[in-house]
């Protein structure tokens, strides 16, 4: 069993078109996220969720907006798409014991927008 | 967080030791170093953490200085599957409620294994 699982692995689509990428994670953690992998490889945090609270990057464009149907599901919502959106998008997961917080991470869908 | 420094690249023969350096010299008292790795096309995959003990696990282990300044991840016998981006990351211990806010990564070091 997948622990976080994200779908689909790769899209492909037109500049301007609304998109969804969907996550789940089997793990019964409290905290999501999506983070950003660019071309150049960086690693970026998007978004943090949990049941009480959202915490976005500010670097992150309001065409982006996470949305929760329940604890075990972060989806990421992505209107007008730009071409600057080609990234690798990762969802993860975690929950926080005793001061840790370890984060486990989906495969990673892939976005090309042309 | 504190800021950690990793050196870009390494090479390492299969089946030695890979010794991958991480400085993190503003680190505080509270924060942990934790460290994850990223295979080519891969979500990154949690290795080990630890707060000023050395720390041992079934992949890896994890030794930081008394001072805790700088600590090593040491991958005992690498093998061809280990080559990837090893990222060291600090990060504050996580209260009640918290540790909602992401991780922050580097640029990481690109371990190559060579066979």
């Amino acid at each position: 069993d997948t622990a976080v699982s994200q779908t689909p692995k790769y899209l492909v689509t037109q500049m301007g078109n609304d998109k969804s990428i969907k996550c789940e994670q089997n793990l019964g953690h409290d905290t999501m996220y999506w983070y950003k992998q660019d071309s150049k490889k960086f690693l970026k945090i998007m978004f943090s969720y949990n049941n009480k609270e959202l915490i976005i990057n500010e670097t992150v464009p309001n065409r982006f907006s996470p949305k929760s149907p329940d604890k075990a599901h972060l989806n990421l919502h992505i209107n007008s798409l730009e071409l600057g959106d080609s990234a690798v998008y990762f969802c993860a997961s975690s929950q926080p014991r005793q001061g840790i917080v370890i984060q486990y991470f989906g495969a990673g869908t892939r976005l090309s927008v042309l | 967080d504190a800021k950690t420094t990793q050196p870009p690249s390494m090479d390492c023969a299969e089946g030695r030791a890979a010794n991958l350096p991480c400085n993190h010299s503003t680190i505080s008292g509270n924060e942990y170093v934790y460290w994850y790795r990223q295979i080519h096309s891969q979500g990154p995959q949690y290795i080990i953490h630890g707060l000023k003990n050395n720390e041992t696990n079934e992949m890896a282990s994890l030794i930081i200085t008394e001072d805790r300044k700088s600590s090593t991840l040491i991958l005992p016998h690498a093998t061809l599957r280990d080559t990837a981006v090893y990222y060291c990351i600090v990060r504050v211990r996580a209260y009640s409620g918290g540790g909602a806010d992401g991780l922050t990564f580097g640029k990481g070091t690109h371990l190559i294994i060579q066979p």
